[in-house]
């Protein structure tokens, strides 16, 4: 069974550009989830995705979005990069059964200069 | 709000001593609680889950976590380490399952012979 497939895995923006940043989950899971890793911030989840609609959200201003289609693959949207945005984006999915986890792609590497 | 506490920034230790990596967490609902590991430009892997029932967890590679609700912790240990365990481990709590997973900041183990 495939693993979740984050494309790409690394991208180099410019400052006040956007970015669309995309993940396949696993065969059969329904549930996206977006997270950001920095130094200093550590692990921060962004928001989950689920049956297409968004049912969770994390703390983060309105410049990143993200949509999930039919096939469950999701992509994530950041509008007017800034600097702080330079960040490794990790994206989970998870069946949502009782004995569930989520399982974590190799992340996208976003440089913003 | 839900938080968790790694307690330890850095873990060195000697190839085949004991480690145990701390984890407290506060929440005001039935958590769920996990420890994930990351190597170099890697994205997160399980190594165990608490979901419900005994709270002496097994994981893989050789690692175990005991949940303790009164303690609110949930420390990781193994009996002994090898070379190959040097890598970032996070500690996750969520009260939805395979999402919406609030992180700690880490712990470096760094496994010396």
């Amino acid at each position: 069974k495939a693993g979740v497939t984050q494309t790409p895995r690394y991208l180099i923006k410019t400052r006040g550009q956007q970015v669309t940043l995309s993940c396949s989950p696993i065969s059969g899971h329904r549930s996206v989830s977006w997270y950001q890793q920095t130094p200093g911030q550590g692990l921060q989840f962004l928001f989950e995705y689920f049956s297409e609609t968004q049912r969770n959200k994390g703390n983060f201003p309105g410049r990143f979005s993200g949509r999930q289609f039919s096939n469950s693959r999701s992509e994530m949207n950041v509008s007017t990069l800034e600097l702080g945005d330079s960040a490794l984006y990790l994206c989970a999915s998870s069946p949502m059964d009782r004995d569930t986890e989520a399982f974590f792609g190799q992340g996208t590497r976003l440089t913003v200069v | 709000a839900q938080s968790v506490t790694q307690l330890d920034s850095q873990v060195p230790v000697f190839e085949e001593a004991p480690v145990e990596l701390r984890c407290n967490y506060s929440s005001s609902v039935s958590v769920y609680l996990f420890w994930y590991v990351q190597y170099p430009n890697q994205g997160l892997q399980l190594l165990l889950k608490y979901l419900s029932g005994s709270t002496l967890v097994k994981g893989i590679n050789g690692f175990e976590a005991e949940f303790n609700k009164s303690q609110t912790s949930f420390h990781l240990r193994k009996p002994s380490v090898h070379i190959s365990d040097t890598a970032e481990y996070f500690c996750a709590v969520s009260n939805q399952a395979g999402t919406a997973l609030i992180f700690g900041k880490g712990t470096t183990l760094s496994v010396s012979s």
